[in-house]
């Protein structure tokens, strides 16, 4: 498909374990980014790649937090040692460039830490 | 306090309704304004787009900006099923920002 991909769609996993989730951008978009929803917390930044820029990893939460962006397209968010308060839905957004409100989001990845 | 503060509702309107739907904010250096659409379990989809003060229309959406008041609006004419979703207001100090700031969003049902 022509639009943002993430996988897996949903993941139950127990407290301590780690967690990696996916997403696909649309393809040249240079821009990429991670965003945490909570209920009731709307959408929180996590992390900012640009091309071959270094990342702005300014909003992970914590130093379980990483992610990893491959060849400037696939990137991953790995969660280690997840904890409770982890759960949440996690979107990924790509851009082409220019103005940063043209993001296109993925459907999320839906984390339930039991 | 919030950079960005948004009603979470849920709202429930009958179809046809006009809906108004509200952000306040309190970084008086924002000035790109967008409102997403967010259906259930999808991600957020960009809606409409305004820079600094004034309306923008687009069918039966309108945005306004009140950069006094920091203030911004989003109504809904002749509201239909469609629209049942949830909407995030978002804003940025600069084109080309690395991250929005995003409401909470607010739930909309729009009752056949």
């Amino acid at each position: 498909g022509a639009g943002v991909s993430q996988s897996p769609s949903n993941k139950v996993t127990e407290k301590g374990k780690d967690v990696e989730l996916r997403c696909d951008p649309i393809s040249g978009h240079t821009a990429l980014y991670w965003y945490r929803q909570s209920l009731g917390q709307g959408l929180e930044f996590l992390i900012y790649f640009q091309g071959n820029s270094a990342p702005d990893k300014s909003g992970l939460p914590s130093d379980r937090f990483s992610a990893e962006r491959t060849g400037g397209s696939v990137s991953t968010l790995t969660i280690q040692r997840t904890q409770q308060e982890d759960s949440a839905v996690y979107l990924c957004a790509s851009r082409v460039g220019g103005s940063a409100e043209t993001q296109y989001f993925g459907p999320g990845t839906r984390l339930l830490v039991l | 306090q919030k950079e960005v503060e948004q009603d979470p509702g849920p709202l429930s309107v009958p179809e046809g309704a006009i809906v108004s739907l509200n952000c306040t904010y309190s970084n008086s250096a924002f000035q790109y304004f967008m409102w997403y659409r967010q259906y259930s379990r999808k991600g957020p989809e960009l809606l409409m787009y305004t820079y600094s003060s004034g309306n923008k229309e687009d069918g039966r959406f309108t945005a306004q900006v009140d950069k006094s008041s920091k203030y911004i609006s989003l109504f809904i004419r002749d509201s239909q099923p469609s629209d049942s979703a949830t909407y995030l207001c978002a804003m940025s100090a600069q084109t080309g920002a690395n991250n929005l700031f995003f409401g909470t969003g607010t739930r909309l049902t729009v009752i056949p």
